[in-house]
């Protein structure tokens, strides 16, 4: 166990719909990182929080947004949502902003099925 | 555009073995190297990392190998045990960036 939470595990919405997915990252952690990992895919990064603040942006659409609040968590919200956003959707966290990233502990991810 | 690339996608090994895992990048701003393994269920959790003032960086059954001229790097695990089994991720740093760039993954099966 990681120490970071995501929820919910699954998701199974409509083409469309709009979905929000949450994390709790570890304890005393100040950074929130996003990341995306579509069938046979890396993990794409998204976008990072440090301590409410984003502070660095990777391969996000437009269509999603995120936000990190004054209790750290963070929420990812992904709207308009296509087939092809179907995916797992990871947060991690770490205590600092960028290295080092052996630091960056996993949530066990949100699979989000778009139909 | 992938920048790191891990071009295996399975590799089945026997049970005391050694397991190589390759991973090959594109970017050569990359400075850090890092390794995770994933099992089923579970996000990915850290191996090893390594430095590119480095060649070379041994943890217990784990030793990563980086060749910066061929932008190349191999993860051993030797001996393999069955808890190995698990997929692998590659990922790499570049200089002044926060994020990371991960390969496609390898999954590593350890026969008993």
């Amino acid at each position: 166990d990681s120490g970071v939470t995501q929820t919910p595990k699954h998701l199974i919405t409509a083409t469309g719909q709009r979905v929000t997915l949450r994390c709790s990252p570890r304890s005393g952690d100040l950074s929130v990182y996003w990341y995306q990992q579509s069938l046979d895919q890396g993990l794409q990064f998204l976008i990072q929080y440090y301590n409410g603040e984003e502070r660095a942006k990777g391969n996000i659409l437009e269509r999603f947004s995120a936000q990190q609040f004054p209790d750290l968590h963070s929420e990812l919200n992904l709207s308009s949502l296509e087939l092809g956003d179907s995916a797992l959707y990871f947060c991690a966290s770490s205590v600092s902003s960028g290295r080092p990233y052996n630091e960056q502990f996993f949530g066990p991810g949100t699979r989000l099925t778009v139909l | 555009d992938q920048q790191v690339k891990q071009n295996s996608p399975s590799l089945s090994v026997q049970e005391g073995r050694i397991s190589i895992l390759n991973c090959d990048y594109t970017n050569s701003m990359f400075d850090y190297f890092l390794w995770y393994k994933k099992y089923p269920a579970e996000g990915p959790t850290f191996l090893i990392s390594i430095s590119s003032i480095k060649d070379k960086n041994e943890d217990g059954r784990f030793t990563v190998f980086l060749n910066k001229s061929a932008k190349h790097l191999s993860l051993h695990i030797v001996p393999s045990q069955p808890g190995d089994s698990a997929v692998y991720f590659c990922a790499a740093a570049a200089t002044g960036a926060n994020n990371l760039f991960f390969g496609t993954g390898t999954r590593l099966t350890v026969i008993p």
